[in-house]
């Protein structure tokens, strides 16, 4: 299976600033996920996506996250005001032929 | 209470050894049950899903499940130095469209 590519690999910014992570390309795909993983803390689900829509999401994801699948294919996670606390590894993933996920690279948010 | 508990390490074998992981969950809806192995810096890579109570065998590795006592555990045989890594537990109430809850990870040392 195809793997699932985000980018940027590491993506340092500051406080207050907005951010977009993306996952590309990505196509065929219906079921899409954001994780986070904070530095030595446990991966922690933000949001699912099914069919061009938020179909599940956590107590995390409040209004600074969004989600989009603008052009078909590249699938976006905007933090619209960086807190130091977002810094942490946020995974893309989608959903495996079978059963469980393929998560993305990572792309690592530093927040100063 | 912890939704999904696993003993964090290290868990020190030598090489050739079998592994032992263990993982205990609380919520009774839980379905499907995941094996992730995540490297230092690295994306969780799938290594087994199992979803009745039982034994399921791939290669090395198995998964094995008791519903009734809330446990799920992965054995890995011979164990290798490059088996080294932390290992995932995860839980989905449905068949893993739905979020996955990830425990903290044991971490894993294979001794040559």
């Amino acid at each position: 299976e195809p793997e699932v590519t985000q980018t940027p690999s590491h993506q340092v910014t500051q406080m207050g600033q907005e951010v977009i992570l993306r996952c590309v390309p990505i196509s065929n795909h219906l079921y899409f996920y954001w994780y986070r993983q904070i530095l030595g803390q446990k991966v922690e689900f933000l949001v699912s996506f099914y069919n061009n829509e938020i179909s599940e999401k956590s107590e995390i994801f409040d209004d600074q996250f969004s989600v989009e699948r603008p052009d078909g294919s590249n699938f976006t996670l905007k933090i619209r005001s960086t807190k130091l606390e977002d810094s942490a590894m946020y995974f893309c993933a989608r959903r495996g032929e079978h059963y469980g996920y393929t998560f993305g690279s990572g792309t690592r948010l530093t927040v100063v | 209470q912890k939704e999904v508990e696993q003993n964090s390490g290290p868990l020190s074998v030598p090489e050739g050894a079998i592994a032992s992981l263990n993982c205990t969950y609380s919520d009774r809806g839980s379905q499907s049950f995941f094996w992730y192995r995540q490297y230092s810096g690295k994306s969780p890579e799938l290594i087994m899903f199992i979803y009745s109570n039982g034994d399921k065998e791939d290669g090395r590795f198995t998964a094995q499940l008791n519903k009734a006592s809330q446990y799920v555990s992965l054995l890995i045989r011979d164990s290798q130095p490059s088996d080294s890594a932390t290992y995932l537990c995860a839980l989905s109430r449905d068949t893993g469209r739905r979020a996955l809850t990830f425990g903290s990870g044991t971490r894993l040392q294979v001794q040559p």
